[in-house]
């Protein structure tokens, strides 16, 4: 079957560490894969998008891999500081639909 | 430049009822997306609509639940005759170009609860 698993746990860092947050899936073929932070009550915001054929993609303190042959993408967080503290998720996108399949996301929370 | 408005951000419906949620694309957005959302679970994709064209309604109930995306106004999802079950956050998105090409721009979402 298809799945796409986030860490369902929540993720304790301290504040200045590196966060590795993780996301898997089984039967999908993506042809790229996205990452967005929500907040409590609010709506998801975009972060990055990487493409099948990309390897990492950097943005400030954000960084994102992607492997096609494990079937993973690492979203990692530089230098965190406790404003990081949200639930991130990400989503599989397929050149064939429109359609965006989304992992039920990782509580991320950075202590000072 | 106003992101993604949805409103009402909640909404108490009773059983038997209807709920609309509104939704104003970004300036410039043609292309607007439904989603609905469990507590501690993924977005579930809905609708994929572009101005009086409905693309993809794959994700959609097929009773009780339509859609809109007028040539003048707002976006519309329409829940009739609600359950229970219906009780979630639905959020919508815009996009300038169809979802292939890159991000989603979200609204805060309208929480739906049904009593």
């Amino acid at each position: 079957s298809q799945k796409i698993e986030q860490n369902s746990e929540a993720l304790n860092i301290q504040e200045g560490k590196t966060a590795t947050l993780t996301c898997n899936y089984t039967n999908y073929s993506p042809a790229y894969l996205q990452w967005y932070r929500q907040d409590p009550g609010r709506g998801p915001v975009f972060l990055l998008l990487i493409r099948e054929n990309e390897k990492e993609k950097r943005k400030e303190r954000l960084k994102v891999t992607f492997d096609t042959t494990l079937k993973q993408s690492l979203f990692h967080i530089t230098a965190s500081q406790p404003a990081d503290s949200a639930t991130y998720l990400c989503a599989l996108g397929m050149d064939s639909n429109y359609q965006l399949i989304w992992g039920a996301g990782t509580k991320l929370i950075i202590k000072p | 430049n106003a992101g993604v408005m949805q409103n009402p951000r909640h909404l108490v419906r009773r059983r038997g009822q209807e709920a609309r949620l509104r939704c104003s694309p970004m300036k410039g957005h043609s292309h607007v997306y439904w989603y609905r959302q469990l507590p501690e679970e993924g977005l579930k994709f809905m609708v994929y609509l572009q101005k009086e064209n409905i693309i993809d309604e794959s994700g959609m109930p097929k009773e009780r639940f339509s859609a809109e995306f007028p040539k003048e106004g707002p976006s519309i999802l329409r829940i009739q005759q609600v359950v229970r079950g219906d009780s979630a956050a639905y959020f919508c998105a815009s996009s300038p170009q169809g979802a292939l090409a890159g991000e989603l721009f979200f609204g805060e979402g309208s929480r739906l609860t049904v009593l």
